[in-house]
């Protein structure tokens, strides 16, 4: 079985552009989750969806949103790309929304 | 404020040696407390989880957490530690957003050199 795929693996993107990170869950899970991992630093909880609606926001700036299509794979759109956004952004996926997360490998991201 | 403490950003063993890291955490209610193992440039895999019951939590790779509410912590420990076990380790609680919705808030970790 296919765990939770996300890409791209790696991108670079320059300053002030905007970047489009896709995650796919595993078959059958509902709920995903997007988080983010600066360098040396444990992951951020970003948004998480559950049946196609967002269920919680962390504390970050509106330049990042999201989405959770009918399949139940998801978006995750920054805008006006600053260096500080430079990190692994670690997608994850679960049965309910309060259940058991899976990750995937995440997309690094730098920003120049 | 709901966290995890991780205090050890850095630990080195012998292999064969055994280990343990520390996590304390900050949380109301009663927590769902979880351990997940990265290696270099990949994502999280989860090691173990305690939701209830039991407070001595066995999970893969011969790892086990005890849950310890009077300490508010959650020690992860291996008898004898291998090479590839090498990693961060990161300890994190599970905390509602709504109703059947949870965040996970993660410590800093703890990154393991073994030494052969």
């Amino acid at each position: 079985d296919a765990g939770v795929t996300q890409s791209p693996t790696h991108l670079i993107k320059t300053r002030g552009q905007h970047v489009t990170l896709r995650c796919s869950p595993i078959s059958g899970h509902k709920s995903v989750s997007w988080y983010q991992q600066v360098l040396g630093q444990g992951p951020q909880f970003i948004f998480q969806y559950y049946e196609k609606e967002e269920r919680g926001r962390g504390n970050f700036p509106d330049r990042f949103s999201a989405r959770q299509f009918p399949n139940y794979s998801s978006e995750l759109n920054v805008n006006a790309l600053l260096l500080g956004d430079s990190a692994l952004y670690l997608c994850a996926s679960s049965l309910w929304g309060n259940t058991e997360a899976f990750f995937g490998q995440g997309t690094r991201l730098t920003v120049v | 404020a709901q966290s995890v403490t991780q205090p050890d950003i850095h630990i080195t063993v012998s292999e064969g040696a055994s280990l343990e890291l520390r996590c304390n955490y900050s949380y109301g209610a009663t927590p769902y407390l979880f351990w997940y193992v990265q290696s270099p440039g990949q994502g999280l895999q989860l090691l173990l989880k305690y939701f209830s019951g039991d407070t001595l939590v066995q999970g893969i790779k011969g790892f086990e957490a005890e849950f310890k509410r009077s300490q508010s912590s959650f020690n992860l420990r291996k008898p004898s530690v291998h090479w590839s076990d090498a990693a961060e380790y990161f300890c994190a609680v599970g905390a509602t957003l709504s109703y059947n919705t949870d965040k996970l808030i993660f410590g800093t970790g703890t990154r393991l050199q073994v030494f052969p």
